[in-house]
């Protein structure tokens, strides 16, 4: 089975451009999940959305950030304008559903690895 | 709140090698634990995971064991391999049901 598909894997943009991070996450998953991982911050989720609507996105660093589900088998996550300190890999990750009490496992992409300049 | 502490790496070890590498957590209620390996270049994988107090988490030959009464959930392995060098993190899960609380991960580097 294919796992969660990110695109690009890797992104140089310049600061001030708009970057859209792709996401194609497990069939059948219904449990979507943006993450940050940056050496002085480690893991952060940004958003986390179930069946296609957004739950939580407490995580989103500001107003620059974005992202959308239009459906189930599609996310972007976007950053307009992009800063330098958006410098990380963001990772795609999705689940069967919530429930991770329960030991449900959250499956990642190999993530997007974008540096601005 | 729920937190998760993990020993500080990098850790290095020499090939076939007895591995622990610490994970300590508070936590209310009763959360799942999971151990996740991040090989370079690469997301993250479900290593092994334990739902309830006693269980056993293994596969790939590291174990873990989900000790409520020392709040703990160290990872082991026998003898290591130079591929098992990669990141480690140990999560548990909140009271959200959706949220992982991480520990800042362990390097551990495996010289043949």
């Amino acid at each position: 089975d294919a796992g969660v598909i990110q695109s690009p894997r890797h992104e140089v943009t310049e600061m001030g451009q708009e970057v859209t991070l792709r996401c194609k996450p497990i069939s059948g998953h219904n449990s979507l999940f943006w993450y940050r991982q940056t050496m002085m911050r480690g893991l952060e989720l940004l958003i986390y959305f179930n069946n296609n609507v957004p739950i939580d996105d407490s995580g989103m660093p500001e107003d620059r950030f974005s992202a959308k589900m239009p459906n189930a088998s599609f996310s972007t996550l976007k950053i307009q304008p992009s800063e330098p300190r958006d410098s990380a890999v963001y990772f795609c990750a999705s689940s069967l559903s919530p429930g991770l009490s329960s030991g449900n496992t959250i499956y990642f992409g190999e993530g997007s690895w974008l540096t601005v300049v | 709140g729920n937190s998760v502490t993990q020993m500080e790496g990098p850790v290095t070890l020499s090939e076939e090698a007895f591995l622990t590498i610490n994970c300590t957590y508070t936590a209310t209620g009763y959360p799942s634990l999971f151990w996740y390996v991040q090989y370079p270049g690469e997301g993250l994988q479900l290593l092994l995971k334990a739902t309830k107090a006693d269980d056993k988490g293994s596969n790939k030959g590291f174990e873990a064991t989900y000790r409520k009464e020392t709040t703990s959930f160290h990872l082991e392995k026998g003898s290591v391999q130079v591929s098992d060098s990669a990141v480690y993190f140990c999560a548990l899960s909140d009271d959200s049901n959706y949220q992982l609380i991480w520990g800042a991960g362990t390097k551990l580097i495996i010289k043949p």
